[in-house]
């Protein structure tokens, strides 16, 4: 069964660097969410997407951005990057009327600010 | 605001026993649990899902548990194995927006 996709898996930038995350969403999933989490700890909400349009926002910094297309991939957009921004960043996706059904995560993007 | 407590933080047990890793939350009104395995630095695997009007869900030698009323959930696993050693977090979703518990680190000893 097709997952939730996330690219790349991997990423190191130096501080002050832009990135950009991809999420590709399980097919007819069109709830996107962001979460981070920091060494050691669990993860927390950034923000999330519902037919194309912002729905939730959490602890996203100014320095972040999201949208979702028309395809209902996702991007974060990430600029002036900090040491502390270094985490895994999960994308999950879900079925319309999310809530009854569960999420599914895809298995990150670790991010390394150096 | 909803908050999720998982104890213990840690455990460790010997393979073949059985154990339950508890999950509490403070506002009772969520849609559904989650239950998830992380192993190190990768993804989250959910593992399994409760609804709120459901009292449990099975899966395998999973057995998880729900009592929306008292805002607990336990995550019973039977006959352990060294492959079940991970990181057990509990998510509880309302508002179409889930809250993390910190997990439990299982280590299960060959």
């Amino acid at each position: 069964a097709a997952g939730v996709i996330q690219s790349p898996r991997h990423l190191i930038k130096e501080k002050r660097e832009t990135a950009t995350l991809k999420c590709y969403p399980i097919p007819r999933h069109d709830t996107v969410y962001w979460y981070q989490q920091g060494p050691g700890q669990d993860p927390q909400f950034l923000i999330s997407f519902y037919e194309k349009m912002q729905s939730d926002k959490g602890s996203i910094p100014d320095r972040f951005s999201a949208q979702q297309f028309s395809d209902y991939h996702s991007e974060l957009n990430m600029s002036s990057l900090e040491l502390g921004d270094s985490a895994l960043y999960f994308c999950a996706s879900s079925l319309p009327g999310g809530a009854g059904y569960g999420y599914t995560f895809g298995s990150g993007t670790r991010l390394t600010v150096v | 605001k909803q908050e999720v407590t998982q104890i213990p933080a840690a455990l460790s047990v010997p393979e073949g026993e059985n154990l339950v890793l508890n999950c509490s939350f403070t506002d009772s009104a969520i849609y559904n649990l989650q239950w998830f395995r992380q192993d190190p630095g990768k993804g989250l695997t959910s593992l399994l899902l409760i609804q709120s009007s459901q009292r449990e869900q099975t899966s395998g030698r999973l057995n998880a548990s729900l009592d929306k009323s008292s805002g607990r959930s336990t995550l019973y696993i039977a006959a352990s194995q060294p492959g079940d050693s991970a990181t057990y977090l509990c998510a509880v979703n309302r508002d179409d927006k889930i809250i993390f518990g910190k997990g439990t680190r299982l280590h299960i000893l060959p």
